[in-house]
């Protein structure tokens, strides 16, 4: 695998379910990141991690929780989701997420397209 | 105001034109600039960032910066059917900030 994967590629899940989507970088990098795209709105940041430390959450509901065990691994934990919801997950890496500019290239992987019923 | 805005288009050029897109943003501490361009049902792929005030050329690619004005743009020469896209700019202060992205449309 190269680059940054995610799983899984489409989810479906009611607002009592609780699943987890999961991302890989295999670049080396130091930063991973959560975004939400939905339909005709900016990609919207949720979550940067820095060296496994959360360094920015983005005033996100509770109902999203991330989890980041390692530099190469990034989850988000999802519980009583709302239709609202509904949006594709993007997971991105750099090499860092100092203010040097060149650690802020990003790197996205291919996204997990929620369905919440 | 928007933190950083685009133009929705469509933008539609036809093919072999320059199609050029462009982007505001309202930090003026903004230091670093970046293109992504995004097919339909993909993910968003970098394809060209700058950080000086002035023209980056990669290939068809040219971004073009004006700090004072507050405004990053990206032309593509020669444009192909295969360009057809979403392009999003993003913008770093303290954090990175997408546009709406503009959807460009090459006709052959």
């Amino acid at each position: 695998e190269t680059g940054v994967t995610q799983t899984p590629r489409h989810l479906v899940m009611g607002m009592t379910n609780k699943k987890s989507l999961k991302c890989e970088q295999h670049l080396g990098h130091n930063a991973m990141y959560w975004y939400k795209q939905s339909a005709k709105k900016p990609l919207e940041l949720m979550f940067v991690y820095n060296f496994k430390e959360q360094t920015e959450n983005n005033s996100v509901p509770s109902r999203f929780s991330p989890e980041c065990p390692n530099s190469s691994h990034l989850f988000l934990h999802l519980h009583t989701l709302q239709p609202e919801d509904s949006a594709l997950y993007l997971c991105a890496s750099s090499l860092g997420a100092s203010g040097r500019s060149s650690y802020n290239e990003q790197f996205f992987g291919p996204g997990t397209r929620l369905t919440v019923l | 105001q928007k933190e950083v805005e685009q133009n929705s288009g469509p933008l539609s050029v036809p093919e072999g034109a320059i199609a050029s897109l462009n982007c505001t943003y309202s930090d003026r501490g903004s230091q670093s600039f970046f293109w992504y361009r995004q097919y339909s049902g993909k993910s968003p792929e970098l394809i060209m960032f700058i950080y000086s005030n002035g023209d980056k050329e990669d290939g068809r690619f040219t971004a073009q910066l004006n700090k004072a004005s507050q405004y990053v743009s990206l032309l593509i020469r020669d444009s192909q059917p295969s360009d057809s896209a979403t392009y999003l700019c993003a913008v770093q202060g303290g954090k990175l900030i997408f546009g709406q992205g503009t959807e460009l449309s090459v006709k052959p």
